[in-house]
């Protein structure tokens, strides 16, 4: 497809379960973001990919997440033993590989709710 | 480190009222200056961005100058429709020369027009 493609739209999970989110990019963008939107809180980075480089994650809140990037395409982030203070909206993102442009491209987010 | 602030919400305003939504930042060097807007149920979209110092954006009759003397970035809009109503989240980008060089948000400002 021509956008960012999230899946799922909506997960709904028990406390301790582990979950798995997917991201899509732009075909050709070699940077990728992984965000998480609280209620009132905005937009929380997570981690970032970028071509063959080691990813940051200095913004994953604990050890319990975690993600990939096979291919250098497709992501994955990973909730692991979920909490319900996950329960958020995740959003990937991604960019062409110019700096400082500061243009990223969303899908529409994976709703997770943990009960 | 960066940080954007903006007003809280909900902002609620009557179809054709001017609209402010405003935008304070803190960041080293020289960033650059984004409005982004999230619509009911859809992914964040770039709306406009400035990349120096009293440059203006616009797009789809919204504007936002960059004041670098006052650190500022004000969304404005002389006349709202009832379809502006959306999420707008203030944002900057600061390459950091290596790490994450995505975007800090600000929290976001839930906008509601009215007929």
């Amino acid at each position: 497809g021509a956008g960012v493609s999230q899946s799922p739209s909506n997960k709904v999970t028990e406390k301790g379960k582990d979950v798995e989110l997917r991201c899509d990019p732009i075909s050709g963008h070699t940077a990728l973001y992984w965000y998480r939107q609280s209620l009132g809180q905005g937009l929380e980075f997570l981690i970032y990919f970028q071509g063959n480089s080691a990813p940051d994650k200095s913004g994953l809140p604990s050890d319990r997440f975690s993600a990939e990037r096979t291919g250098g395409s497709v992501s994955t982030l990973t909730i692991q033993r979920t909490q319900q203070e996950d329960s958020a909206v995740y959003l990937c993102a991604s960019r062409t590989g110019q700096v400082n442009t500061g243009e990223l491209f969303f899908g529409e987010g994976s709703r997770l709710t943990v009960l | 480190g960066n940080s954007v602030t903006q007003m809280e919400g909900p902002v609620t305003l009557s179809e054709e009222a001017f609209l402010t939504i405003n935008c304070t930042y803190t960041a080293t060097g020289y960033p650059s200056l984004f409005w982004y807007v999230q619509y009911p149920g859809e992914g964040l979209q770039l709306l406009l961005k400035a990349t120096k110092a009293d440059d203006k954006g616009s797009n789809k009759g919204f504007e936002a100058t960059y004041r670098k003397e006052t650190t500022s970035f004000h969304l404005e809009k002389g006349s709202v429709q009832v379809s502006d109503s959306a999420v707008y989240f203030c944002a900057l980008s600061a390459y950091s020369g290596g790490g994450a060089d995505g975007l800090t948000f600000g929290k976001g400002t839930h906008l509601i027009i009215q007929p």
